[in-house]
């Protein structure tokens, strides 16, 4: 059995901190990493995909790095804004899964301007 | 605009009533999939589709059943033979990359369905 878990839950930040959520998947057989953000009433969307170990994105003030060994992924986001208040998920797609991808329950993310 | 349409938006059904939730997309994706969300749960597989005409099952397709007569469109029809049908419907579409392509099944999802059995 494949999981995907996640960490905190939820976090209620200042707006202006840095924050950070992490991501472990198993680490065989690995292909891609996704992270989506989730707002409320609106539709899932897509900050990265990552498949290289080391790997490192970065869009605006939200960066993810990736290590493909050890199974870990973390979501950074800097000077977070009451704006960037959404769920944030990671999912996980395995060689050979059929492109199925295996989700995790998310961090919940508040923002307090 | 390119994008997924779910509808409806919230649809309220009677126990032993099948229902039909529509997913259409125009992105000229191959891949279409359905989940279905609950409280305290990861998003889970309901079924999915990689081409017109074909599809399989996934992690939970019991008490639901598709098609895929076209592309664009891939409804789910929650039967009455779901028997915990209240839920979250989200559908989703992806790009099925060929052996020459790097397809690493980035996922673009519809605003969700949200289905409430009286």
């Amino acid at each position: 059995i494949l999981n995907v878990e996640q960490s905190p839950q939820s976090l209620h930040v200042q707006e202006g901190d840095s924050t950070n959520f992490t991501c472990s998947f198993p680490s065989s057989n690995f292909y891609a990493l996704h992270w989506y953000r989730w707002e409320t009433a609106k539709s899932p969307e897509a900050l990265f995909v990552m498949t290289l170990n080391g790997d490192e994105k970065k869009k605006g003030r939200i960066s993810a790095t990736l290590n493909t060994k050890e199974g870990y992924s973390y979501l950074y986001i800097k000077g977070s804004q009451p704006e960037d208040s959404a769920t944030y998920l990671c999912a996980s797609l395995n060689a050979g899964n059929n492109r199925k991808l295996i989700w995790g329950l998310g961090t919940s993310l508040a923002v307090n301007p | 605009d390119g994008g997924i349409t779910q509808s409806p938006k919230y649809l309220f059904r009677k126990e032993g009533q099948n229902v039909t939730l529509s997913c259409e997309q125009n992105l000229n994706h191959d891949a279409m999939y359905w989940y279905r969300q609950d409280p305290g749960q990861g998003l889970r597989l309901i079924y999915y589709s990689q081409i017109v005409n074909d599809f399989q099952k996934g992690d939970i397709a019991e008490g639901y059943s598709v098609s895929r007569e076209k592309k664009e469109s891939f409804p789910l029809t929650v039967t009455s033979a779901q028997k915990n049908p209240t839920a979250f419907y989200l559908c989703a579409s992806s790009i099925w990359g060929l052996a020459e392509q790097r397809d690493t099944g980035e996922l673009f999802f519809g605003e969700g369905s949200r289905l409430t059995v009286l």
